[in-house]
């Protein structure tokens, strides 16, 4: 059974904090890993798909980084904001074909 | 185009109803993927279309749930019988090439009473 790992679960900042996430997946069969942004009432909004080992990816204050050979990705938010408030989603794609998502780290950021 | 569209939003039926949800993928997006999610957990896979064939199915997929994409365009989800355990999000995705990210809807929640 493939396994995709989150941490932390929840996460409270406050404004102008910056914050990272983990993401740990099988480091075996790696086609791509994939991170969503999910905000409640809203459908999740892809932030980056990665597929190399030592990618780094860049999106405004967001960044991600990834290690395929142990089985890992991180989230970095840089300065968070409140509107930065959601859940994040890790997905890993092997030879299965279909996205396999870990439970989420659900962010919420103070003003 | 506006993106991924799911029909409807929000469905309460009685146990032992049938329900039907319709999705609307990207027109381009030949591939076509349903989720369920429920409290707490991650999204989990249901089954995938690539235009109008069903390739892949999760063992998730009881023999109550069937679900049909008959143009290679839009797709339904029917669940017969409801059961309380089926009160989920249940969401829609489509892609053209899968490593570059799917498109998600915003989902049809369903609660089952």
């Amino acid at each position: 059974i493939l396994n995709v790992e989150q941490s932390p679960q929840s996460l409270h900042v406050q404004e102008g904090d910056s914050t990272n996430f983990t993401c740990s997946f099988p480091s075996s069969n790696f086609y791509a890993l994939h991170w969503y942004r999910w905000e409640t009432a809203k459908s999740p909004e892809a932030l980056f798909v990665m597929t190399l080992n030592g990618d780094e990816k860049k999106k405004g204050r967001i960044s991600a980084t990834l290690n395929t050979k142990e089985g890992y990705s991180y989230l970095y938010i840089k300065g968070s904001q409140p509107e930065d408030s959601a859940t994040y989603l890790c997905a890993f794609r092997g030879s299965q074909g279909n996205l396999i998502f870990g439970k989420g780290t659900k962010l919420s950021v103070k003003p | 185009d506006t993106g991924v569209s799911q029909d409807p939003r929000h469905k309460i039926t009685k146990r032992g109803q049938n329900v039907t949800f319709r999705c609307d993928p990207i027109s381009e997006h030949n591939r076509l993927y349903w989720y369920r999610q429920t409290l707490g957990q991650g999204p989990e896979f249901l089954t995938y279309f690539q235009n109008e064939a069903q390739l892949e199915k999760s063992r998730l997929l009881s023999d109550r749930f069937s679900a049909e994409r008959p143009k290679g365009s839009f797709s339904t989800l029917e669940i017969q019988r409801t059961e309380q355990g089926d009160s989920a999000m249940y969401l829609c995705a489509s892609s053209s090439v899968s490593v570059y990210g799917y498109t998600f809807g915003s989902g049809t929640r369903l609660t089952v009473v």
